[in-house]
């Protein structure tokens, strides 16, 4: 598409639940990116895709975080038994091909604002 | 661990008043440089960068950073703001020799321009 697209813009669930959390990333990039932001926070980095493979999920909290993206394209960002302290805007971002120009300006989308009761 | 520090959580200016936004990373080697803008109401969205070359980068909307290595610092500014210039900015690092992925933010800077 012409931007990231992420959905749902906002999801409030109770404490317990599990949600997952989409992205659509621009067509043609490789590297997709979640990032979580509290409130008053800059973005926290999570977790990084190269086309389905997860490079690096060093910064995903607990187990309770899990990200995939089966055939390279679009991103799920699951929390499982989530918890008040999840509650943030959780951002996706992709960017170009490592070794292009585009490579490591990423393009965000509007994000998912997540509300744990 | 690499930081990334913005000085000022809030900056109140009139229209037309010179902006400067401080950002100071903790990292010794090779970096990428960036600011991002958030407008109220819109998402992120990249301003200006830094990769290598000249140290003083200009973006879009007359905004313009000067890297500055032996202080670790990526300032931003502006000389004359406007108040469409009302948003949250953040600068942010890509180091090299970590994570591929891993870009670091400050905590940003809201910025209101009184009209």
């Amino acid at each position: 598409g012409a931007g990231v697209s992420q959905s749902p813009r906002y999801k409030v669930t109770k404490r317990g639940q599990d949600v997952a959390l989409r992205c659509d990333p621009i067509s043609g990039h490789v590297s997709l990116y979640w990032y979580r932001q509290a409130l008053g926070q800059g973005p926290e980095f999570l977790t990084y895709f190269n086309y389905e493979a997860q490079q690096d999920k060093s910064g995903l909290p607990n187990d309770r975080f899990s990200a995939e993206r089966p055939e390279g394209s679009i991103s799920t960002l699951t929390i499982q038994r989530t918890e008040q302290r999840d509650s943030a805007m959780y951002r996706c971002a992709s960017s170009q091909p490592g070794q292009s120009s585009g490579a490591n300006v990423l393009t965000f989308g509007a994000g998912s604002r997540l509300t744990v009761l | 661990a690499q930081s990334v520090s913005q000085h000022n959580h809030h900056v109140i200016l009139s229209e037309a008043a010179s902006l400067e936004l401080g950002c100071n990373y903790s990292y010794g080697g090779t970096v990428n440089l960036f600011w991002y803008v958030q407008y109220p109401g819109q998402h992120l969205q990249l301003l200006l960068k830094y990769f290598s070359g000249d140290p003083l980068v200009k973006g879009i909307k007359g905004f313009e950073a000067e890297f500055i290595k032996s202080k670790f610092s990526f300032n931003l500014r502006k000389p004359s703001v406007q108040w469409s210039d009302t948003a949250e900015y953040f600068c942010a690092v890509k180091t090299y020799g970590g994570s591929q992925g891993n870009l670091i933010f400050g905590k940003g800077t809201k910025l209101s321009v009184k009209p």
